[in-house]
């Protein structure tokens, strides 16, 4: 079925140890993006790529970064992770026009410790 | 910014009863989203309906949305436990391309 897979489903990080966290589609929408949700709170979009064209939200902070290889993947990359950093992570495509919504992966959920 | 508010926050009802939530908006949009997301997993696509409509149904699922007052309700009817989960409303505000998430509802459905 095509979907939008997130690894990993768990993931313990050593406070200031750089971290990946990846995303796949098989669903070739343009459009994929990348959520924080803190625990009992609203997921909070941190960027989203448009094609290639990179888009950053005006408050992710510095130490968050991302990469879109090509169409199918896309990776988080938080640089030296704070115990503040400690969420769960959403990936999510769409196509131009959100036609028809999101579809989101099932998270990373990030430890730091 | 947070785009959504939702009311109630917390809702519990018994099974076969109906359940109302609502979500309020600030700025204009292209469409309003509703998502589902329960404990520790992704989010999944309810229903969408966008700004010139007033009224969707999917299933057991009714939403509707009122652009003058900003406000969007979902009323899942004839509730069951497995409707247990957490509820967003989502606006993709006009020529943003981005969804803006809500607080959300959490509701339990008891058996």
């Amino acid at each position: 079925d095509a979907m939008v897979i997130q690894n990993p489903r768990y993931q313990v990080t050593q406070f200031g140890k750089p971290v990946t966290l990846s995303c796949s589609q098989t669903l070739n929408h343009n459009v994929m993006y990348w959520y924080q949700q803190k625990s009992s709170q609203a997921p909070k979009l941190l960027f989203h790529y448009y094609d290639k064209d990179f888009n950053n939200e005006a408050d992710t902070p510095d130490n968050f970064q991302s990469r879109r290889p090509n169409t199918s993947f896309c990776f988080l990359d938080i640089r030296s992770p704070g115990l503040g950093d400690a969420a769960m992570y959403l990936c999510a495509t769409s196509t131009q026009g959100q036609l028809y919504g999101y579809t989101f992966g099932s998270g990373t959920r990030l430890t730091v410790v | 910014s947070q785009q959504g508010e939702e009311d109630p926050q917390a809702l519990s009802i018994q099974e076969g009863e109906n359940a109302t939530m609502n979500c309020s908006y600030k700025t204009s949009i292209n469409n309003l989203q509703w998502y589902r997301q329960n404990s520790g997993r992704g989010l999944v696509h309810l229903i969408l309906i966008r700004s010139n409509e007033r009224e969707k149904h999917s299933g057991r699922l009714r939403v509707t949305l009122d652009t003058s007052k900003k406000s969007s309700s979902l009323l899942i009817t004839a509730s069951r436990a497995a409707d247990t989960a957490s509820y967003f409303c989502a606006t993709d505000a006009s020529n943003t391309g981005k969804l803006i998430f809500g607080q959300g509802t959490t509701l339990q459905v008891k058996p």
